[in-house]
């Protein structure tokens, strides 16, 4: 059975500091994929990535896939409190399907 | 490009009585339509996968008497929840994708159900 483990599951921090989430699984993903998602809304995709040891920037986020495509990390810049959200890594199954970390809750104060 | 609507955003129902959760794809030919659900404060739960013009295939412990699953055309699945129950209460989004990137996913904004 796939499984994504996420940390840490909560996270309150102050505006402007940096924090650093991650994504571990002891099975090989053909891709990863990093998703927002706000009270009351569907997730929002942020990022595919899907080549062992990629980076990729979007603005603030910067995110990496491992080198054996286990594990990934997503890593902000001075966080704001726009940032604020459940932070999800989705791996894809062997049937087509996502199979979902447990998220990581983010509160960023001002 | 690829917007995923859902209708209703939120229901509240009675119990014993059958709701119809509507997914469509907007702007793009959805050839695998998924249906999670998510109780407050955890992460999406997989209940079934469908494709176009076949059964769906449901997870285990998914009951697919009582969740039933159409999709009937390239831009449209629904969900049916009979004989909701106050369990039933929660959740529900669908997400599609396409058979050019089928390891992307465009999520729908949810469907709150609400059953009394």
């Amino acid at each position: 059975t796939q499984l994504l483990e996420q940390s840490p599951q909560f996270l309150s921090i102050q505006e402007g500091e940096n924090l650093t989430v991650y994504c571990n699984s002891s099975s090989v993903f053909s891709s990863l994929q990093w998703y927002r998602q706000e009270p009351g809304e569907g997730p929002v995709l942020l990022v595919t990535v899907v080549t062992g040891g990629e980076v990729k920037k979007l603005k603030r986020l910067t995110f990496q896939f491992g080198d054996a495509r286990k594990d990934s990390s997503l890593h902000i810049t001075a966080a704001q409190p726009g940032d604020t959200g459940l932070y999800l890594c989705a791996g894809g199954g062997s049937q087509g399907n996502l199979i979902f970390g447990k998220g990581t809750k983010l509160s960023v104060k001002p | 490009g690829a917007v995923v609507s859902q209708h209703p955003s939120w229901v509240i129902c009675k119990s014993g009585t059958s709701v119809k959760i509507e997914c469509r794809s907007l702007d793009f030919q959805a050839t695998t339509m998924f249906w999670y659900r998510q109780f407050p404060k955890q992460s999406l739960m997989l209940m079934a996968t469908s494709n176009e013009g076949s059964k769906a295939t449901y997870e285990q412990g998914v009951e697919k008497d009582k969740f039933l699953i159409n999709h009937a055309s390239l831009t449209l699945s629904t969900l049916t929840v009979t004989s909701a129950h106050p369990e039933d209460s929660s959740f529900y989004i669908c997400s599609a994708s396409s058979s050019s990137r089928q390891e992307t996913q465009y999520f729908g904004p949810g469907t709150r159900l609400l059953v009394l």
